[in-house]
């Protein structure tokens, strides 16, 4: 079953916008992850947030994390085509590499 | 690229048959898993080897089963197929004691 549940499920932008991703998950966690997945194929780690941090930066992302309300959100900054993905929000509920994750957030960067 | 390698990439099976999917993990991975995703959702843990022993597995039937090989390398057998289980196979492999997994490009495997 999903663990939580990424809204929206899809977003239009045009490139140098900002783009924020948002989920939420059910059970108590260590830590909280986002992968990016291009076109059905696999996923790739973008960062990891752990459950006594509450923002954390890498390049154009920044990750929020708020345990008492169970959410986390992705914000990319100045946005390009090539961020054109879909963006899976994971938690670690069921340990190492036994990743929970949502259904996702499609993201498409228009030109 | 994660190093992480998948084959077959597609592959068409008829229902009743069974299927093996295969999996080499990254250098120095020792833990492996494997992820069902369908279309439009996320990926759903199936289960993951442990120094070639399971170590967990999640709501999928016993018909799904699996190997880790001593190289880690590591393969995910589907016996009786249904249409159902027309999806996206993912294996990510993990260093021992890390969160983060690194993730093959996954086999699509359609049931006819």
């Amino acid at each position: 079953s999903q663990q939580g549940e990424e809204d929206p499920q899809a977003l239009s932008i045009q490139e140098g916008e900002n783009a924020t991703m948002n989920c939420s998950y059910k059970t108590s966690i260590n830590n909280l992850q986002w992968y990016r997945q291009n076109s059905g194929r696999g996923l790739v780690h973008l960062i990891l947030i752990r459950s006594n941090e509450r923002e954390k930066h890498s390049g154009r992302l920044r990750v929020t994390l708020d345990t008492s309300k169970k959410s986390s959100s992705l914000l990319i900054t100045a946005s390009r085509a090539a961020d054109t993905a879909s963006y899976f929000c994971a938690t670690d509920s069921g340990g190492y590499n036994k990743l929970i994750f949502g259904a996702g957030t499609r993201l498409a960067v228009h030109p | 690229e994660t190093g992480v390698t998948q084959s077959p990439t597609h592959l068409i099976k008829t229902r009743g048959q069974q299927v093996t999917l295969r999996c080499s993990s990254q250098s120095g991975h020792n833990t492996v898993s494997w992820y069902q995703q369908a279309l439009g959702q996320g990926p759903q843990f199936i289960f993951q080897y442990y120094r070639e022993e399971e170590n967990g597995r999640g709501n999928f039937p016993p018909r799904f089963s699996g190997l880790q090989f001593p190289n880690y390398s590591s393969e995910l057998n589907v016996n009786a197929l249904e249409l159902d289980d027309s999806a996206l196979y993912l294996c990510a492999s993990s260093l021992p004691g890390a969160y983060e997994a690194f993730f093959g490009q996954g086999t699509r495997l359609t049931v006819v």
